[in-house]
C-alpha cells in the first residue's frame, strides 16, 4: 500500500527559531501533496497545496511567509516554519496523492507534534 | 461559505451498529470520504463516494445522497478499537483537495 512518513515524528523548539517537517511518500511519486494543521480536538485544517516544480498554492489566511513549503521531488516536500512562536504550536499532518487505477486517494503522513516554548 | 455538519460525539456497545451522518454545503462536490484518526495519530483512509449509493468495505459502508447533500459511515459489529474519531470530506476543488467536518468521536463501550 501507499505509505507517506513525516520527519520529525516531534519537535520541541524555542520561540523564534525556524522548524523544517519533511513529507516523503515512501513507495509512489506524488506530483501533489498537502500541508495541514490540527490543533487538540479540532478538525484538519488545509494550509496548502504542495505542486511538484512549482509554486505552493495556499489556503486564506495561512501567511506563505511564515509557513515555507518546497516541492523539490515527486517523492519530498517540506513545510519550513519561520520564527515559530507558541501559536504555532500544533499537530502538521502532510499528504498526498496515489493513483490507484482511475481512482486518486489521498494518504496522510503520521503527523509532526510542533511545540513552541 | 464551505461547511460539513457532523455530530460532534456518538456511544454505542461492543458489537452494535452505529450510523455517523456528515451533511454538507460546498461551492464544488469531488466525492465524499471518510477518515479515521485515533487520538495522536494520523488519519487513515476509509472510504470514498463519487457517485450515489452505498459503498460495502468490510464492516464499513458508506452511502452518498447527491441530491440530498447528505452521507453517512456505517460501521457494523463495533469493536472496541473502532473507538476513534470519524472525519466526512469533501473533495471540493477537485477529489483530492478535501474539506473536513469537525469530526465525530465515537466511543465504543463493553
Amino acid at each position: 500500500g501507499a505509505v507517506v512518513s513525516q520527519h520529525p515524528s516531534w519537535v520541541i523548539c524555542k520561540s523564534g527559531t525556524s522548524v523544517k517537517i519533511e513529507c516523503r511518500s515512501l513507495d509512489f511519486q506524488a506530483t501533489t501533496m498537502f500541508w495541514y494543521r490540527q490543533f487538540p480536538k479540532q478538525s484538519l485544517m488545509l494550509m496548502a497545496t504542495s505542486n511538484e516544480g512549482s509554486k505552493a498554492t495556499y489556503e486564506q489566511g495561512v501567511e506563505k511567509d511564515k509557513f515555507l513549503i518546497n516541492h523539490a521531488s515527486l517523492t519530498l516536500s517540506t513545510l519550513t516554519v519561520t520564527s515559530a512562536h507558541p501559536e504555532d504550536s500544533s499537530f502538521y499532518i502532510c499528504s498526498a496523492v496515489a493513483q490507484q487505477g482511475n481512482q486518486e486517494t489521498q494518504y496522510f503522513g503520521p503527523g509532526t507534534r510542533l511545540l513552541v516554548l | 461559505g464551505q461547511s460539513l455538519e457532523q455530530p460532534s460525539e456518538v456511544t454505542a456497545v461492543e458489537g452494535a451498529i452505529v450510523q455517523i451522518n456528515c451533511t454538507y454545503q460546498t461551492s464544488g462536490f469531488y466525492g465524499l470520504s471518510w477518515y479515521q484518526q485515533h487520538d495522536g495519530g494520523a488519519p487513515t483512509f476509509l472510504s470514498y463516494n463519487a457517485l450515489d449509493g452505498l459503498e460495502e468495505t468490510g464492516r464499513f459502508s458508506s452511502f452518498l445522497s447527491r441530491s440530498d447533500s447528505y452521507g453517512y459511515l456505517l460501521l457494523q459489529e463495533l469493536q472496541m478499537k473502532d473507538s476513534a474519531s470519524y472525519f466526512c470530506a469533501v473533495g471540493g476543488d477537485s477529489s483530492y483537495k478535501l474539506i473536513f467536518g469537525s469530526g465525530t468521536r465515537l466511543l465504543v463501550r463493553p
